[in-house]
């Protein structure tokens, strides 16, 4: 499968922990973003990469969240000090340039 | 005001029917507009992009009115398979920004037989 991958596609943590999700691109793909989507809602921008350079971050990208992407191929979000506010689905995309976005499947975040 | 504003539905119609979707934005520096699919627990897919002269995919046509910022979607026959939610998207470029999807909250779709 040559898609967006996403890992894990399911995470539980308790209110409080750190979480990690990583993000698989399509291989020639320059441009990576990160969505977050909750229930009724559709997908909200965090944040973009162009290759290694993380050009992008919405205001919704509080200093709890941290995005890399180290060699400019797969990409990481991290949470910190997780709160029940966090649950949701993160979405990854990639592009190239600015042509039409490719979803990964998504990480289901529950924080309880 | 939402900056990409949607009918949530349901809307519910028989297999054959025709249905329209609406979505107006409030942005007039939006430059791009797409329509995007997402079935249930499932990622988002480009549906079709939207040009201001209109255009068409099958049974799919949309269009769009930039002076009344106003998106349409047009299913005709619609199938069983066509059940989803609708999201209207648009792509605002700014200053030096690269312009990101600005969705709206979708509007779904059930198809009965």
């Amino acid at each position: 499968d040559t898609g967006v991958s996403q890992n894990p596609r399911h995470k539980i943590t308790k209110r409080g922990q750190n979480v990690t999700f990583r993000c698989d691109p399509i291989s020639e793909h320059n441009r990576l973003y990160w969505y977050r989507q909750t229930l009724g809602q559709g997908p909200e921008f965090l944040t973009y990469f162009q290759n290694e350079a993380q050009l992008e971050k919405s205001r919704l990208l509080s200093d709890r969240f941290s995005a890399e992407r180290p060699k400019g191929s797969f990409s990481t979000l991290e949470i910190q000090r997780t709160e029940q506010g966090d649950s949701a689905m993160y979405l990854c995309a990639s592009s190239v340039d600015s042509a039409e976005q490719y979803f990964g499947p998504g990480t289901r975040l529950t924080v309880t | 005001r939402k900056e990409v504003e949607q009918d949530p539905g349901p809307f519910n119609v028989p297999e054959g029917a025709t249905v329209a979707f609406n979505c107006t934005y409030s942005n007039s520096a939006s430059q791009s507009f797409f329509w995007y699919r997402q079935d249930c627990r499932k990622e988002p897919k480009l549906l079709m992009s939207v040009y201001s002269s209109g255009n068409e995919d099958g049974r799919f046509t949309a269009q769009l009115n930039r002076a009344s910022q106003y998106i349409s979607l047009l299913i005709r026959d619609s199938k069983l398979s066509d059940s989803a939610t609708y999201l209207c998207v648009v792509n605002i470029r700014y200053g030096g920004s690269q312009g990101n999807l600005i969705f709206g909250k979708g509007t779904k779709l059930s198809v009965k037989p």
